[in-house]
């Protein structure tokens, strides 16, 4: 089954920028998407197909995805941005599989 | 606007089945598919499966295979998921959502706020 990994948890500043990766073998062949959850709320959309933002989300996030490592951005952090994010892929013999999440502080 | 709203926390025995509703509105209900995804406590989300909501085809995890039926009322715009044979392991919060087709692959672009379900003796 295929598997993504993800660090627990990033700590960053206000204004400061958060990098979250997210590792699985050849990751880069796949189309990655991000959602970010808070307590109590629907999950959004942040990024899906490694780079493109819904409409409504803010041009300070962004992705990228290459190799074995995707990684979403998000550039001039602010307290609002404080949730957990996950990424998700498709995956022919695992159909549909998240990463365990990374708990994102604004310190 | 894309709308999703799910039915309230449920409270289950172990064995005891539950089916949690997810009303859409806002888009052309038979047009797209919707996916089911559960979260249980400290863990990632899963994937469970989901229903093309114009056809009725529908796909399942091979884990949840047998337990997790998902069904459609078009003329509601509703979709349902029910469990069976529950077991602690499954108190959960579960989300519907929304499928659009991307690049490789579908994403999720609307999710509902989730109904928790307890799975308790």
């Amino acid at each position: 089954s295929y598997v993504l990994t993800q660090p627990p948890s990033v700590s960053v500043a206000p204004g400061q920028t958060a990098r979250i990766p997210c590792g699985g073998n050849h990751i880069g062949t796949k189309s990655v998407h991000w959602y970010q959850l808070k307590p109590g709320q629907a999950p959004v959309l942040v990024v899906y197909d490694d780079y493109d933002r819904p409409s409504g989300i803010p041009e300070r996030f962004s992705g990228s995805n290459s190799g074995n490592t995707a990684t979403l951005t998000i550039s001039r952090v602010e307290a609002g941005d404080e949730a957990d994010y996950y990424c998700h892929v498709w995956d022919s013999s695992s159909d549909h599989v998240f990463g365990p999440g990374t708990k994102v502080t604004v310190l | 606007q894309v709308h999703l709203v799910q039915s309230g926390a449920e409270v289950k025995k172990p064995g005891a089945s539950v089916k949690i509703s997810c009303k859409t509105s806002g888009y052309t209900f038979n047009k797209f598919a919707i996916q089911w995804i559960s979260q249980a406590p400290g863990q990632r989300l899963e994937w469970l499966g989901y229903i093309h909501a114009g056809n009725g085809n529908t796909k399942y995890s091979k884990k949840l295979q047998g337990r997790v039926t998902i069904t459609r009322d078009t003329s509601a715009s509703t979709v349902y998921m029910e469990l069976s044979s529950l077991r602690s392991a499954d108190t959960a919060v579960y989300y519907c959502a929304r499928d659009l087709a991307g690049y490789r692959s579908v994403y999720f672009d609307s999710w509902a706020q989730g109904t928790l379900v307890t799975v308790s003796s």
